[in-house]
């Protein structure tokens, strides 16, 4: 069974800061990585979606890596500003030959305040 | 393109009842998939489906169900609502379902069971 944990549990940081946020999954047969963000109360908003024969992924200010066989994948936030302030999550898609239709094994997330 | 809808936002119910809450896929997307979220839980997996079939189920009791219809918009129902069930319930919809396809979610709706 699949399990996905995301450290820290929360960060607080001024604004500016670079930080990193970790993801770790059990079952190294995925097909991607997504990181989403979410604020209070909302859905989610897709970030990156890196696939699993990818390394890393772009957009912006953030960059997100993969290393499969290790089970890890981190998302970099550069010059972090208080509007990104969210809940980060992670999530795996299965590599189960097809059948695992639509489900994707999400992490607990990562609550990220950014104070001015 | 309109994203994924859901309707109502907020729900309030008590225990016993039965509710149903609605979500519409983005256009040409055939794949919805449903998620609870509670803060003790995380995010769960409900069921998906595509072409008015469930394909794939998690581990949740008989009584949440669901249907898709030929439009590909989708339905849950929860029976017998219990105080646990207070969560925000999120859908997603891909255009096939596969692992590979990118799923993007609604906005959610806010059930609380009193």
């Amino acid at each position: 069974k699949q399990e996905v944990t995301q450290i820290p549990a929360a960060l607080s940081v001024p604004e500016g800061e670079n930080l990193v946020l970790n993801c770790s999954f059990t079952d190294s047969a995925i097909y991607n990585l997504q990181w989403f963000r979410q604020d209070p109360g909302k859905g989610l908003t897709s970030l990156l979606l890196i696939q699993s024969s990818q390394r890393e992924q772009t957009s912006g200010r953030l960059n997100a890596s993969l290393d499969k066989s290790s089970g890890r994948s981190t998302l970099y936030i550069a010059a972090s500003q208080p509007g990104d302030s969210a809940t980060y999550l992670c999530a795996v898609a299965p590599n189960a030959g097809g059948t695992s239709y639509g489900k994707l094994t999400f992490g607990q997330g990562t609550i990220l305040t950014v104070h001015p | 393109k309109a994203g994924v809808t859901q309707t109502p936002r907020y729900l309030i119910k008590t225990r016993g009842q039965q509710v149903t809450l609605s979500c519409s896929p983005i256009s040409g997307h055939r794949s919805v998939s449903w998620y609870q979220q509670t803060p003790g839980q995380g995010l769960q997996f409900l069921f998906e489906y595509f072409s008015e079939t469930q394909r794939n189920k998690g581990n949740f009791p008989g009584r949440f169900s669901g249907r898709q219809f030929s439009n590909s918009r989708s339905e849950m129902n929860v029976s017998t609502l219990e105080l646990g069930d207070s969560a925000l319930y999120l859908c997603a919809s891909s255009t096939q379902g596969y692992s590979y396809n990118e799923q993007f979610f609604g906005p959610g709706t806010r059930l609380t069971v009193l």
